[in-house]
């Protein structure tokens, strides 16, 4: 059973670079696409993009300025970053395995940005 | 961007009911959606991929159909545990956008 665990900072000051890792277990990430979402506090979801093994990328317009995505593969895992972050970058992180429909997400990790 | 608005934003039901959340898209998305159920404080869970194609181990009290830009999810007998919000997601283009969710509520 695939298991995704999100880790990082809680806390970001505004203009400082959000960093988070996706640690998988139980599958590989050579066989798959691996997603990020957020979810501010009390709101609804936004995808901000995707990444495949091979490192091909598609991000969300809004933030395809700031958004890096990366795999490692010797380590089984994927990283976001999102730099110049704002307030408005305040929400819950997920990692999600898939695309186009992703079928198991990571716990999340709130990630607060604020001075 | 495709907007994607779900109706009703709310709903109260009973268990045993038989509930229907729609989703409309901005534009045709063939069957590019998904449905996904979140509860309190957990990550989202998908239900339905496809349109209509239920995902392993989800109940089959839950179903998906539409195409087009119409959409919705049934569920046929409610029970406890489906009490929750309710996302819809294109997968047609990006960005993949979400509905804004529907909450179900214990009448």
């Amino acid at each position: 059973q695939v298991q995704l665990q999100v880790s990082g900072p809680g806390l970001v000051k505004p203009s400082e670079t959000l960093s988070l890792t996706c640690i998988v277990s139980g599958a590989s990430i050579r066989n798959y696409d691996w997603s990020w979402i957020r979810q501010p506090p009390g709101k609804g979801l936004e995808w901000i993009g995707y990444i495949s093994y091979s490192g091909n990328t598609n991000y969300n317009p809004s933030l395809k300025s700031r958004v890096t995505t990366s795999v490692d593969t010797s380590k089984n895992q994927i990283s976001l970053k999102l730099t110049s972050v704002t307030a408005a970058d305040t929400a819950v992180y997920y990692c999600a395995r898939g695309s186009h429909g992703p079928d198991s997400w990571g716990q999340g990790v709130l990630v607060t940005v604020s001075s | 961007d495709i907007q994607m608005t779900q109706s009703p934003s709310s709903l109260s039901a009973s268990v045993a009911d038989r509930v229907t959340i729609a989703c409309r898209a901005s534009q045709s998305i063939n069957i590019n959606i998904n449905w996904f159920q979140q509860k309190p404080g957990k990550a989202p869970k998908l239900l339905i991929h496809a349109a209509s194609s239920l995902e392993s181990g989800v109940p089959s009290r839950f179903s998906g159909s539409g195409s087009g830009t119409d959409f919705t999810l049934t569920i046929s007998s409610l029970q406890p545990e489906d009490f929750a919000t309710y996302y819809c997601q294109q997968s047609y283009t990006i960005p993949y956008t979400f509905g804004q969710g529907t909450k179900l509520e214990i009448k």
